[in-house]
């Protein structure tokens, strides 16, 4: 399958400041890509989805100030968690395919501790 | 009524045991299903997709009734490399390539 990396994979920050996470499709170009959080023994959420080029779609109940998803490359989509609170503390998970419509390949995801 | 639901589990079955899962899912107009595989914080990893003919790979099998809205995973001769959290997972058809996540069974296989 393809490859997706995800940078960085763990990270820990005091509440208050801005994290960005970086998901890359390494071997092919990702028109879509997908960010979900996965709380402790939970599913993954899905929290937006992002298309090159354009604006993310977020899905309901997620802030799209608090979580600023820039998809400005085929190869790259960041997640930025501004003013981080300890509730936000999470696993992270980006996917990436081809097109919405193509099997996403999903990244090794970050994990978030905000203290 | 979540979208996507699955027995949470544990299950704890000893090697070589045979051991079913099942997943039902609540919109009617979901196209198309697959099982996830999820180690200990790790990424989920697709597993198989789910036809509604059944469909086999190795030792497991999957199987889909849409009338019933109900998925099953089937794993056979159980080995230990196959503790793992199993995602049961929908496509909405509403909105394609959005991925709706049942919360996961949890299998243990030990010796």
């Amino acid at each position: 399958g393809a490859v997706v990396s995800q940078h960085p994979s763990r990270v820990i920050c005091k509440s208050g400041t801005s994290v960005k996470i970086e998901c890359r499709s390494l071997d092919f170009q990702a028109t879509t890509m997908f960010w979900y959080r996965q709380f402790p023994k939970q599913s993954l959420m899905l929290m937006a989805t992002s298309n090159e080029g354009s604006k993310a779609t977020y899905e309901q109940g997620v802030e799209k100030d608090k979580f600023l998803i820039n998809h400005a490359s085929l190869t790259l989509s960041t997640l930025t968690v501004t003013s981080a609170h300890p509730e936000d503390s999470s696993f992270y998970i980006c996917s990436a395919s081809a097109s919405s419509y193509n099997e996403q390949f999903f990244g090794p995801g970050t994990r978030l501790t905000v203290l | 009524r979540k979208e996507v639901e699955q027995d949470p589990g544990p299950f704890n079955v000893p090697e070589g045991a045979t051991v079913a899962f099942n997943c039902t899912y609540s919109n009617s107009a979901s196209q198309s299903f697959f099982w996830y595989r999820q180690d200990c914080r790790k990424e989920p990893k697709l597993l198989m997709s789910v036809y509604s003919s059944g469909n086999e790979d190795g030792r497991f099998t999957a199987q889909l009734n849409r009338a019933s809205q109900y998925i099953s995973l089937l794993i056979r001769d159980s080995k230990l490399s196959d503790s793992a959290t199993y995602l049961c997972v929908a496509i909405s058809g509403t909105s394609y390539g959005k991925l709706t996540f049942g919360q996961g069974t949890i299998l243990t296989v030990h010796p």
